[in-house]
């Protein structure tokens, strides 16, 4: 079945730094969301992206919606403490309701303040 | 607008039991999504259910069943639980469906810990 590659599975960065994760698979996606879990809560998604070659910020985020659909990106600029928790990338390959949406397994940020 | 809602958030099974959550939806959101996260496989898709009808189904064994009322609140049941089935059960909602846009509303879950 279809999988996402995601990478990398954790990162310890200190308060400041800047944050580059990315998530790659063998198929092509319609839509690439990115979601991001506290400790103790659900998935909040981040970004959302629709067309290949899309460049969307959302505040200190910043995500890409690779040029061969096969990828995605997700920066975080100038990282704060509570930018702490579980990135989750998501692909979809659109089929009207039987549309099947896959998470990668994570990226989990660990920030020194 | 109140958020998902899930009950119970913990609950302690032994094996061979069987449990059921509760998953309440976002006012007008018509499907609800039901996952299992583990620490090393991420989130796994186990259903959807759209206006009362299970609409797209994950490859998890039969004993995960799930059901959707006219309320569009969802329940989910597991039954002769395992020691694998130790897991947070997220449920996420939408109004019209994960394979439609992939924006989803998660709730917190329910970590359920099978002994």
């Amino acid at each position: 079945g279809q999988q996402l590659n995601q990478s990398p599975q954790s990162m310890f960065i200190q308060e400041g730094e800047d944050v580059s994760m990315n998530c790659t698979s063998s198929s092509i996606f319609n839509t690439w969301l990115w979601y991001k879990q506290d400790p103790g809560e659900g998935p909040v998604l981040l970004i959302a992206l629709y067309k290949a070659g899309e460049l969307t910020s959302n505040g200190r985020l910043t995500a890409q919606f690779g040029i061969t659909r096969k990828d995605s990106f997700l920066n975080i600029s100038a990282s704060i403490p509570s930018d702490v928790g579980i990135y989750f990338c998501a692909g979809l390959n659109y089929g009207g309701s039987q549309g099947n949406l896959i998470f990668g397994k994570g990226t989990k940020l660990s920030v020194k303040p | 607008k109140a958020g998902v809602t899930q009950t119970p958030r913990y609950l302690i099974k032994t094996r061979g039991q069987q449990v059921t959550l509760s998953c309440s939806p976002i006012s007008g959101h018509r499907s609800v999504s039901w996952y299992q996260q583990t620490p090393g496989q991420g989130l796994q898709f186990l259903f959807e259910y759209f206006s009362e009808t299970q609409r797209n189904k994950g490859n998890f064994p039969g004993r995960f069943s799930g059901r959707q009322f006219s309320n569009s609140r969802s329940e989910m049941n597991v039954s002769t639980l395992e020691l694998g089935d130790s897991a947070l059960y997220l449920c996420a909602s939408s109004y019209r469906g994960q394979g439609n846009t992939g924006e989803l509303f998660f709730g917190e879950g329910s970590r359920l810990t099978v002994l």
